[in-house]
């Protein structure tokens, strides 16, 4: 079993339509959750993070944490072209460093 | 500011040969990662450094690999003897602390022939 696991995709949605991205985790000690976008080529950059059970959302994008079923998932809201991208959930232990990343899944938003 | 830095952004070598790859971090930031990314795959964790702590080299995949960083700043990833197999993009990241975000350099791009 990966320590975090992903579906690789690739989803695809029309413009308009919400993205719902989903991310498994084994290590119950986990504390810190991320979620970074990665487009073709590029270097990751930080999309959102969570730390607490439920929802946290900023703009058109929402995670949700929920650690007994360690589960964490982003929701994009009225997707656009410019979200397609790979999406990589990351996991950190408490106060720990090491940060283990999942394999990504692949969005495509269909103008 | 300044981000993240690494160079060379790509390097060509020959099985056997041994490459060192650098990184700048941003300045005060105390954390630094680095992390090896295959095409079309995820991020693989190798190591990270964390002030004056030793670091965790829990993911570094063969003792070919090694990495320092000096004077908590710039850090070098060395691979001795290179294998095909270690072709890939090496990205660096540094970050103020744990649990926070991690900011990501270019990476480099490195081909074994």
């Amino acid at each position: 079993q990966k320590e975090v696991e992903q579906n690789s995709g690739p989803l695809s949605v029309p413009e308009g339509a919400i993205a719902s991205l989903n991310c498994t985790y084994s290590d119950r000690g986990s504390q810190s959750f991320f979620w970074y976008r990665q487009y073709s080529g590029k270097s990751p950059e930080l999309i959102m993070f969570i730390y607490s059970n439920g929802d946290k959302e900023d703009g058109r994008f929402t995670a949700q944490l929920n650690k007994a079923s360690q589960y964490v998932s982003l929701l994009i809201r009225d997707s656009q072209p410019s979200d397609s991208a790979t999406y990589l959930c990351a996991v950190q232990r408490s106060g720990g460093f090491k940060t283990i990343f999942g394999a990504g899944t692949r969005l495509f938003v269909k103008a | 500011g300044a981000g993240v830095s690494q160079s060379p952004s790509n390097k060509v070598t020959e099985k056997g040969k041994d490459v060192e790859l650098r990184c700048d971090p941003i300045s005060g930031h105390t954390a630094l990662y680095w992390y090896r990314q295959s095409l079309g795959q995820g991020l693989e964790f190798l190591i990270y450094f964390q002030g004056n702590s030793a670091p965790d080299k829990s993911g570094l995949p063969s003792d070919r690999f090694s990495a320092e960083r000096t004077g908590g700043s710039v850090s070098t990833l060395t691979i001795q003897r290179t294998q095909q197999e270690d072709s890939a993009v090496y990205l660096c990241a540094s970050s103020f602390g744990n649990g926070e975000t991690q900011y990501f350099g270019p990476g480099t791009r490195l081909l074994v022939l």
